[in-house]
């Protein structure tokens, strides 16, 4: 399997607060993506990553910003948690276009 | 901009039966497609991958799909289900390069599958 991991694979956080979760690849990929998945909407495209500090918004980035310094890791933060924002997160990275996603294990985000 | 439709929320076979998933895609170009499966509290596993060649592309576990441009289908399908089968299906479409894309990759909303011994 890649080297793609995430952190924390879970968070309880109260509603407002800030949060930030981590992406970290040990695969020199290209590419990276935020994902979030929720019961019958399937995996939604929060942000993703062409390049160090080249990011794009996905369907569902409203209240979410990304930062990609270097190019094993991939941050995404909540600005302001709100109860709609728990999901389970997960991040994949991929090297180039004719490659398949690897995926992290996932980060359960519980907003209180 | 892209799109995945898995018009089936589940689907139920019985071991040893034939198998489908369904996936269609809208894009503009020549489409990049693949499958993965989940499987409970794990990440996605990818299965298998179009992106150009022969339609009839064999996957992971036994698995295979067929890709129809005419259709703009994408289905997954296997011989003989088994058991150990049962899992979360998904089905993806990424940008093609001439699309200007970067390297977007979007996600169908996902097919449980349920194999009955």
């Amino acid at each position: 399997d890649a080297g793609i991991t995430q952190s924390p694979r879970h968070k309880v956080t109260e509603t407002g607060t800030p949060v930030t979760l981590r992406c970290h690849q040990t695969e020199n990929h290209r590419y990276m993506y935020w994902y979030r998945q929720d019961p019958g909407h399937g995996l939604r495209l929060i942000h993703y990553s062409y390049g160090v500090k080249d990011t794009d918004k996905g369907e569902v980035s409203d209240g979410y910003s990304v930062s990609r310094s270097k190019t094993e890791d991939f941050l995404l933060t909540l600005e302001s948690a709100t109860s709609s924002q728990t999901s389970v997160y997960f991040c994949a990275s991929n090297g180039n276009m004719n490659t398949e996603a690897f995926f992290g294990q996932g980060t359960r985000l519980t907003v209180v | 901009a892209q799109s995945v439709a898995q018009p089936e929320d589940q689907v139920n076979v019985a071991e040893g039966n034939p198998l489908t998933v369904k996936c269609t895609y809208s894009v503009s170009g020549n489409p990049y497609l693949f499958w993965y499966v989940q499987y409970p509290n794990r990440g996605l596993q990818f299965l298998l991958k179009y992106i150009t060649g022969d339609n009839l592309v064999k996957g992971s576990y036994g698995f295979e799909a067929e890709f129809n441009k005419s259709q703009t289908s994408f289905h997954l399908k296997k011989p003989s289900a088994l058991v150990s089968d049962s899992a979360l299906y998904f089905c993806a479409v990424r940008d093609p390069p001439e699309s200007g894309g970067y390297n977007k990759l979007i996600f169908g909303a996902g097919t449980r599958l349920a194999v009955h011994p």
